[in-house]
């Protein structure tokens, strides 16, 4: 059981350019979301989706987009990277409807934009 | 707006202390308080508290929520240094969101 997985779990981007980050779950869950943590600020709640087809932003959203076209996949993408983005980025997601469930987590992607 | 406070920040303690981590939350809607705790890479989940005044065990690890004073502690007894991370609880909101608070690092020196 793969549970959640992204993709690449490293990258280094020079300023402006672009690029996406994947993140698969086999869960069936509908939830799904991308957080960033840095340095004593927790995680920090991107985007996020209650299903396929559907996005919504969270407390940062701005430099970021999001698709979700299939159930399994959330996809986080930066179009003109700064280095504010430099950033550890999970992925989570969680079963819909349960009290009871926690969210699971990627391994997370280290991206340094320079 | 959502706000989870953790204290303290940081903390280092001898192996074989008792310690007490601390969350407060101000979160709409609120359905739950979720501790997570993180090694070296993705956070693992410890416990999930909805109702106020339950304790929650596992092994030394143990949880209780506040509903009426909106906050929750973990306590982890008879440390040991594989304890040492980061320890993150998580107000879980309507529309199935975690608002996390900024963890706090702890650390058990041999």
């Amino acid at each position: 059981n793969a549970g959640v997985t992204q993709t690449p779990k490293f990258r280094v981007l020079k300023t402006g350019q672009s690029m996406t980050l994947l993140c698969a779950q086999d869960m069936n869950h509908e939830y799904m979301y991308w957080y960033r943590q840095d340095p004593g600020m927790g995680l920090r709640l991107i985007h996020y989706s209650v299903g396929e087809g559907t996005t919504a932003k969270g407390e940062v959203p701005d430099g970021y987009n999001v698709s979700r076209l299939k159930k399994q996949n959330f996809l986080l993408g930066l179009e003109s990277a700064a280095p504010s983005q430099t950033s550890v980025y999970f992925c989570a997601s969680w079963e819909a409807g349960g009290p009871n469930t926690e969210a699971f987590f990627g391994q997370g992607t280290r991206l340094t934009v320079v | 707006e959502d706000k989870v406070v953790q204290s303290p920040l940081s903390l280092v303690v001898h192996e074989g202390d008792t310690v007490t981590l601390n969350c407060s939350y101000e979160v709409t809607n609120f359905r739950s308080l979720l501790w997570y705790k993180q090694e070296k890479k993705a956070p693992t989940f410890l416990f999930m508290l909805t109702s106020s005044g339950i304790e929650k065990k596992s092994g030394r690890l143990s949880s209780i929520l506040d509903k009426k004073e909106l906050f929750s502690i973990l306590n982890i007894t008879a440390t040991q240094t594989g304890d040492s991370a980061v320890y993150l609880c998580a107000g879980h909101k309507g529309a199935q969101k975690l608002v996390f608070g900024q963890g706090t690092r702890l650390t058990i020196n041999p």
